[in-house]
């Protein structure tokens, strides 16, 4: 079955430090893969997606993400976190057909300590 | 370009009462989906919609319904509110023309609130 697991229900890392949030899916076929933030009481911005190709992909806010074929993983990183991120992030896998719909995981709440 | 739009932004109702929700997705964008979410079940897929006809449906009653219009905006109907329909309510669009290149765009959400 489809789906997508965000082992970290929250994570706390301190401002100006590294984060990476994890994301593991099971899936038919290499899916397309997408990370989005939430913050308080707001939708979902979509932070980066990877369909194909560089397997490091660069997004909006100083995010990237590696897709690792071999581990079924798309991490999400940023080498230095200000209090803006606190946020929740949710990662996805996208339909291969358009009968299938995205798949979101349950989410990691990021705190930041000042 | 205006993002999606969603209204109300806040609703209070009582158990057994009705309620309809509207989107307006992105200028161009034929696909609207919607989901709920809450804070035990996260994010949960409730129905897309394409060229005003149902293409998905998740895993909820038949007391939620949608329909779609020929100017792609969506409403969303909740029958006989229950209090576990307490939740955000996302809309999202997209170009509707398939696969996982369809990348979606969120509105803000209508926060219901069953009382």
């Amino acid at each position: 079955a489809q789906s997508v697991t965000q082992p970290d229900i929250h994570i706390t890392v301190s401002e100006g430090a590294s984060l990476e949030l994890r994301c593991n899916y099971s899936y038919g076929a290499t899916p397309y893969l997408f990370w989005y933030v939430q913050s308080p009481g707001q939708g979902l911005q979509l932070l980066l997606k990877y369909f194909s190709g560089d397997t490091l992909v660069q997004g909006i806010k100083g995010f990237e993400a590696e897709f690792k074929r071999s581990q079924s993983s798309f991490n999400l990183r940023k080498p230095s976190v200000h209090w803006s991120d606190a946020a929740e992030y949710f990662c996805a896998v996208g339909p291969l057909n358009r009968d299938d719909k995205i798949i979101f995981g349950k989410g990691t709440r990021l705190h930041i300590l000042p | 370009k205006a993002g999606v739009t969603q209204t109300p932004r806040y609703l209070i109702k009582t158990r057994g009462q009705q309620v309809t929700l509207s989107c307006s997705p992105i200028s161009g964008h034929r696909s609207v989906s919607w989901y709920q979410q809450t804070p035990g079940q996260g994010l949960q897929f409730l129905f897309e919609y394409f060229s005003e006809t149902q293409r998905n449906k998740g895993n909820f009653p038949g007391r939620f319904s949608g329909r779609q219009f020929s100017n792609s905006r969506s409403e969303m109907n909740v029958s006989t509110l229950e209090l576990g329909d307490s939740a955000l309510y996302l809309c999202a669009s997209s170009l509707g023309e398939g696969a996982g290149t369809d990348t979606q765009y969120f509105g803000p959400g209508t926060r219901l609130t069953v009382l």
